[in-house]
């Protein structure tokens, strides 16, 4: 079966840097998401991106975050200045559409702001 | 506000057992709810979707039913192994674009 790829499985930065985090996503898949989960605690929803634009995205997604289609493969997730509380594992997903259809997860990458 | 919610943190059953998981949501105008397994370091997994014009669904080994009335959703594993040990969130689809807001998630322990 097709996955979602997500790269590094782990990134260690300081405080205040930038991150860059990948994904590939499904490749017939045209809506793709960011989401993340804090160590114990459920997934929770950062953004959608469909046609090279942001859909929706939660209060979490502030200014400090972006997230980039740089081809049409990859599907990035920017943090311009980690703060500790970033620290989470986050999971990239992708789907066909955006309606009622299932939604596959990468296996995700587990940051961790020191 | 918008909720989905899990009435057990963990459950435990024996191996061969029939497990029973189940979700509450909060939001009357959801029309669409999966069930993921998340294993330890992985992401969500699906497992079984359920349209809100239909009460249950059955895949191999799982039965997930909607009960509208009372927004309650459960999973049902028949046969429980012990590869099905993880954590199950539900999550409920509440927009056009596909934003799937998750409960808290229940460990599910199989003991042999």
């Amino acid at each position: 079966e097709p996955e979602v790829t997500q790269t590094p499985s782990h990134q260690v930065t300081q405080m205040g840097q930038e991150v860059i985090l990948r994904c590939v996503p499904i490749s017939n898949h045209l809506y793709f998401y960011w989401y993340r989960q804090i160590l114990g605690q459920k997934v929770e929803f950062l953004v959608s991106f469909y046609n090279n634009e942001i859909s929706e995205k939660s209060e979490i997604f502030d200014d400090q975050f972006s997230v980039e289609r740089p081809d049409g493969s990859n599907f990035t997730l920017k943090i311009r200045s980690t703060k500790l509380e970033d620290s989470a594992m986050y999971f990239c997903a992708s789907r066909v559409t955006g309606g009622n259809e299932k939604l596959f997860f990468g296996s995700g990458t587990q940051l961790s702001v020191l | 506000g918008e909720s989905v919610g899990l009435h057990l943190p963990t459950l435990s059953v024996q191996e061969g057992d029939n497990s029973i998981i189940n979700c509450a949501y909060s939001n009357s105008a959801s029309d669409y709810f999966i069930w993921y397994k998340q294993e330890s370091g992985k992401g969500p997994q699906f497992i079984i979707d359920i349209r809100s014009n239909m009460d249950k669904r059955q895949g191999q080994r799982v039965t997930v039913l909607l009960n509208k009335t009372v927004k309650h959703l459960s999973l049902q594993i028949a046969a429980t192994q012990p590869g099905d040990s993880a954590v199950y969130f539900c999550a409920e689809n509440i927009s056009q674009g596909g934003k799937l807001i998750f409960g808290q998630g229940t460990e599910l322990s199989v003991k042999p």
